[in-house]
């Protein structure tokens, strides 16, 4: 399995707060993704990154931004918190080259916005 | 834009039984197709995948044939057990590059002994 930790793995927060989410990876993958999950949407794409600085929107990228500064640490940071980013949040990673690789994930982040 | 839509859950069966979970797909291309199993409290793991048309993807006794003609990845299993119990995803993602994957709604799956 690909080393991916997320940090920190449970947080409570309040609106309109700033909160920062940290993906780190050991396997120098390339790609990573940053995706939220609430029930009947399954996983949404938020922003995702194809190298060092380099970082594009998802389909729900609005009150959210990136930065990739290292290859293995993607940060998410939800600007001013509000409740409907209550939710758990999955870091994923992919090797370059080849077709249709499989994306590893993380074990999530559980995040409570009162 | 592309999108995923699965049956609804959840769903409950006994052990030994046979599982079907629905997934059929929205995509302007040729996508690739995923199933991808969550046990309770865990990140997501690729179960198994089809690239093409008429593909069978199979891993741990789960099938999905990739079917072009009526959109849809179904997931079979001749006879679940009661570790097989999770939240099934299934997904496609297009193209080259970011690969960006596209998520149907997720089946949580029982299986009771």
């Amino acid at each position: 399995d690909a080393g991916i930790t997320q940090s920190p793995r449970h947080k409570v927060t309040e609106t309109g707060t700033p909160v920062t989410l940290r993906c780190h990876q050991t396997e120098n993958h390339r790609y990573m993704y940053w995706y939220r999950q609430d029930p009947g949407h399954g996983l949404r794409l938020i922003h995702y990154s194809y190298g060092v600085k380099d970082t594009d929107k998802g389909e729900v990228s609005d009150g959210y931004s990136v930065s990739r500064s290292k290859t293995e640490d993607f940060l998410l940071t939800l600007e001013s918190a509000t409740s409907s980013q209550t939710s758990v949040y999955f870091c994923a990673t992919r090797t370059s080259g080849g077709d249709y690789n499989e994306q590893f994930f993380g074990p999530g982040t559980r995040l409570t916005v009162l | 834009g592309d999108s995923v839509t699965q049956m609804e859950g959840p769903v409950t069966l006994s052990e030994e039984a046979f599982l079907t979970i629905n997934c059929t797909y929205t995509a302007t291309g040729y996508p690739s197709l995923f199933w991808y199993v969550q046990y309770p409290g865990e990140g997501l793991q690729l179960l198994l995948k089809a690239t093409k048309a008429d593909d069978k993807g199979s891993n741990k006794g789960f099938e999905a044939t990739y079917r072009k003609e009526t959109t849809s990845f179904h997931l079979e299993k001749g006879s679940v057990q009661v570790s097989d119990s999770a939240v099934y995803f299934c997904a496609l993602s297009e193209g080259q590059g970011a690969q960006k994957l596209v998520f149907g709604q997720g089946t949580r799956l029982t299986i009771n002994p």
